[in-house]
Protein backbone atom coordinates (compact mmCIF):
# COMPACT_ATOMS: atom_id res chain seq x y z
CA UNK A 1 0.00 0.00 0.00
CA UNK A 2 1.12 3.66 -0.81
CA UNK A 3 1.92 5.59 1.97
CA UNK A 4 3.63 6.77 5.01
CA UNK A 5 4.34 4.29 7.85
CA UNK A 6 5.59 4.33 11.50
CA UNK A 7 6.46 1.36 14.02
CA UNK A 8 6.11 0.88 16.52
CA UNK A 9 2.52 2.35 17.11
CA UNK A 10 2.93 2.38 20.70
CA UNK A 11 6.39 1.56 22.83
CA UNK A 12 7.51 1.48 26.78
CA UNK A 13 11.16 1.47 27.23
CA UNK A 14 13.47 1.96 30.77
CA UNK A 15 15.41 5.08 31.16
CA UNK A 16 19.12 4.69 29.27
CA UNK A 17 17.82 2.24 26.46
CA UNK A 18 18.25 2.71 23.21
CA UNK A 19 14.93 2.85 20.89
CA UNK A 20 14.64 3.20 17.29
CA UNK A 21 11.35 4.87 15.21
CA UNK A 22 10.92 3.55 11.96
CA UNK A 23 9.41 5.34 9.30
CA UNK A 24 8.58 4.22 5.69
CA UNK A 25 7.53 6.04 2.64
CA UNK A 26 6.07 4.34 -0.67
CA UNK A 27 6.39 7.97 -2.70
CA UNK A 28 10.00 8.35 -2.97
CA UNK A 29 9.50 12.04 -1.79
CA UNK A 30 12.43 13.88 -1.24
CA UNK A 31 11.97 15.66 1.86
CA UNK A 32 11.71 13.91 5.14
CA UNK A 33 10.88 15.18 8.66
CA UNK A 34 10.24 13.92 12.33
CA UNK A 35 8.26 15.88 14.78
CA UNK A 36 7.51 15.23 18.63
CA UNK A 37 4.21 16.51 20.16
CA UNK A 38 3.93 17.84 23.85
CA UNK A 39 1.30 18.94 25.07
CA UNK A 40 1.75 22.48 25.59
CA UNK A 41 4.31 22.48 22.78
CA UNK A 42 2.76 21.96 19.75
CA UNK A 43 4.60 20.26 17.05
CA UNK A 44 8.75 20.45 17.13
CA UNK A 45 10.86 19.55 14.31
CA UNK A 46 13.55 17.18 15.73
CA UNK A 47 15.14 16.18 11.49
CA UNK A 48 14.96 16.56 8.57
CA UNK A 49 16.07 15.10 5.39
CA UNK A 50 15.97 16.64 1.76
CA UNK A 51 17.34 13.43 0.39
CA UNK A 52 19.15 10.10 1.08
CA UNK A 53 22.65 10.92 3.02
CA UNK A 54 21.24 14.64 3.77
CA UNK A 55 20.10 15.15 7.22
CA UNK A 56 19.89 18.10 9.76
CA UNK A 57 19.11 19.50 12.95
CA UNK A 58 15.70 20.97 13.78
CA UNK A 59 14.39 22.79 16.84
CA UNK A 60 15.23 19.60 19.41
CA UNK A 61 17.95 17.32 18.00
CA UNK A 62 20.04 16.85 21.38
CA UNK A 63 19.57 12.73 22.46
CA UNK A 64 18.10 11.72 18.58
CA UNK A 65 20.15 10.30 16.08
CA UNK A 66 19.00 9.73 12.35
CA UNK A 67 20.46 8.25 9.33
CA UNK A 68 18.49 8.02 5.94
CA UNK A 69 20.52 5.72 3.28
CA UNK A 70 17.71 5.16 1.46
CA UNK A 71 14.93 7.84 0.27
CA UNK A 72 12.20 5.92 1.53
CA UNK A 73 13.37 5.16 5.11
CA UNK A 74 14.33 7.65 8.00
CA UNK A 75 14.86 5.99 11.41
CA UNK A 76 15.16 8.02 14.30
CA UNK A 77 17.20 6.59 17.42
CA UNK A 78 17.16 7.57 20.83
CA UNK A 79 20.67 7.10 21.81
CA UNK A 80 19.69 6.96 25.95
CA UNK A 81 16.21 7.46 26.31
CA UNK A 82 15.37 9.84 28.95
CA UNK A 83 11.60 10.86 30.84
CA UNK A 84 11.88 14.08 28.64
CA UNK A 85 11.77 12.20 25.47
CA UNK A 86 8.20 10.71 26.52
CA UNK A 87 5.99 12.02 23.32
CA UNK A 88 4.50 11.34 20.97
CA UNK A 89 6.56 10.92 17.53
CA UNK A 90 5.78 12.09 13.99
CA UNK A 91 7.26 11.29 10.85
CA UNK A 92 6.45 13.07 7.58
CA UNK A 93 7.41 13.73 4.39
CA UNK A 94 6.92 16.20 1.40
CA UNK A 95 6.74 16.35 -2.42
CA UNK A 96 7.95 19.34 -3.78
CA UNK A 97 6.11 22.69 -2.46
CA UNK A 98 3.39 20.71 -1.22
CA UNK A 99 2.25 20.06 2.37
CA UNK A 100 3.27 17.32 4.47
CA UNK A 101 2.02 13.46 4.93
CA UNK A 102 1.96 12.42 8.57
CA UNK A 103 2.75 8.74 9.66
CA UNK A 104 0.09 7.75 12.07
CA UNK A 105 2.50 8.37 15.24
CA UNK A 106 4.31 6.23 17.50
CA UNK A 107 3.50 6.68 21.55
CA UNK A 108 6.81 6.43 23.46
CA UNK A 109 6.60 6.02 26.90
CA UNK A 110 10.38 6.21 28.67
CA UNK A 111 9.74 4.96 32.64
CA UNK B 1 7.54 35.95 19.76
CA UNK B 2 6.66 32.71 18.51
CA UNK B 3 7.42 32.35 14.93
CA UNK B 4 3.62 31.33 14.12
CA UNK B 5 0.70 32.46 16.56
CA UNK B 6 -2.49 31.40 15.99
CA UNK B 7 -5.75 32.84 18.06
CA UNK B 8 -6.26 31.19 21.18
CA UNK B 9 -8.51 28.92 21.96
CA UNK B 10 -11.06 26.69 22.35
CA UNK B 11 -13.15 27.88 20.16
CA UNK B 12 -16.88 27.04 20.16
CA UNK B 13 -19.34 27.71 17.64
CA UNK B 14 -22.71 26.40 16.81
CA UNK B 15 -23.58 24.08 14.24
CA UNK B 16 -24.32 25.70 10.83
CA UNK B 17 -22.12 28.71 11.74
CA UNK B 18 -18.48 30.22 10.36
CA UNK B 19 -15.91 29.80 12.10
CA UNK B 20 -12.68 31.90 12.14
CA UNK B 21 -9.22 30.64 12.15
CA UNK B 22 -6.08 33.15 12.16
CA UNK B 23 -2.93 33.06 12.19
CA UNK B 24 0.20 35.25 11.86
CA UNK B 25 3.73 34.35 10.67
CA UNK B 26 7.04 36.15 10.94
CA UNK B 27 9.54 34.73 8.73
CA UNK B 28 9.03 36.48 5.47
CA UNK B 29 10.69 33.70 3.56
CA UNK B 30 7.50 31.89 4.02
CA UNK B 31 6.57 30.90 0.46
CA UNK B 32 3.66 28.42 0.91
CA UNK B 33 1.09 28.15 3.79
CA UNK B 34 -1.08 25.12 4.83
CA UNK B 35 -3.92 24.46 7.46
CA UNK B 36 -3.93 20.89 9.16
CA UNK B 37 -6.60 19.29 10.84
CA UNK B 38 -5.92 17.11 13.86
CA UNK B 39 -8.51 14.92 15.45
CA UNK B 40 -7.88 14.09 18.99
CA UNK B 41 -5.55 10.67 19.00
CA UNK B 42 -4.81 11.44 15.28
CA UNK B 43 -2.00 12.59 12.86
CA UNK B 44 -2.41 15.75 11.17
CA UNK B 45 -3.94 15.92 7.54
CA UNK B 46 -3.28 18.81 5.14
CA UNK B 47 -6.71 20.24 4.65
CA UNK B 48 -6.32 23.23 2.75
CA UNK B 49 -2.92 24.79 0.81
CA UNK B 50 -2.09 28.66 -0.30
CA UNK B 51 0.87 30.21 -1.68
CA UNK B 52 -0.12 33.38 -3.47
CA UNK B 53 -2.30 36.82 -1.58
CA UNK B 54 -6.23 36.58 -1.46
CA UNK B 55 -8.77 33.75 -1.07
CA UNK B 56 -8.75 29.79 -1.83
CA UNK B 57 -11.82 28.22 -1.44
CA UNK B 58 -12.82 24.38 -1.46
CA UNK B 59 -15.82 23.55 -0.37
CA UNK B 60 -16.83 25.04 2.54
CA UNK B 61 -13.09 25.73 3.10
CA UNK B 62 -11.50 29.21 2.55
CA UNK B 63 -8.01 30.17 3.16
CA UNK B 64 -6.94 33.50 3.08
CA UNK B 65 -3.10 34.80 2.44
CA UNK B 66 -1.76 38.52 3.05
CA UNK B 67 1.79 38.36 2.89
CA UNK B 68 2.05 41.86 3.95
CA UNK B 69 0.53 41.71 6.46
CA UNK B 70 2.04 38.21 7.28
CA UNK B 71 -1.44 36.87 8.22
CA UNK B 72 -2.89 33.77 6.80
CA UNK B 73 -6.68 32.84 8.35
CA UNK B 74 -9.38 29.81 7.59
CA UNK B 75 -12.61 30.16 7.02
CA UNK B 76 -15.32 26.91 8.00
CA UNK B 77 -18.25 27.88 6.88
CA UNK B 78 -21.62 25.77 7.38
CA UNK B 79 -19.31 24.42 10.43
CA UNK B 80 -20.28 20.26 11.28
CA UNK B 81 -19.57 18.40 14.41
CA UNK B 82 -17.07 16.67 12.39
CA UNK B 83 -15.19 19.64 12.00
CA UNK B 84 -14.09 19.54 15.92
CA UNK B 85 -10.45 19.22 15.67
CA UNK B 86 -7.65 21.33 16.52
CA UNK B 87 -6.40 23.35 13.09
CA UNK B 88 -2.92 23.98 12.93
CA UNK B 89 -1.47 26.60 10.74
CA UNK B 90 1.88 25.64 9.28
CA UNK B 91 4.00 28.54 6.82
CA UNK B 92 6.80 26.42 4.48
CA UNK B 93 10.23 28.59 4.35
CA UNK B 94 10.97 27.21 0.76
CA UNK B 95 15.04 28.40 1.42
CA UNK B 96 14.76 26.07 4.65
CA UNK B 97 12.74 23.17 3.52
CA UNK B 98 10.80 22.96 6.13
CA UNK B 99 7.43 24.08 7.87
CA UNK B 100 7.09 25.96 11.24
CA UNK B 101 3.70 24.77 13.25
CA UNK B 102 1.59 26.80 15.39
CA UNK B 103 0.44 25.68 18.76
CA UNK B 104 -3.17 25.19 17.05
CA UNK B 105 -6.54 25.76 17.51
CA UNK B 106 -9.32 23.58 19.14
CA UNK B 107 -12.22 24.05 17.29
CA UNK B 108 -15.66 22.90 19.03
CA UNK B 109 -18.76 22.80 16.94
CA UNK B 110 -21.62 22.02 18.91
CA UNK B 111 -24.68 20.24 17.70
Amino acid sequence: DAGITQSPRYKITETGRQVTLMCHQTWSHSYMFWYRQDLGHGLRLIYYSAAADITDKGEVPDGYVVSRSKTENFPLTLESATRSQTSVYFCASQRDDYGYTFGSGTRLTVV
Amino acid sequence: QKEVEQNSGPLSVPEGAIASLNCTYSDRGSQSFFWYRQYSGKSPELIMSIYSNGDKEDGRFTAQLNKASQYVSLLIRDSQPSDSATYLCAPFITNAGKSTFGDGTTLTVKP
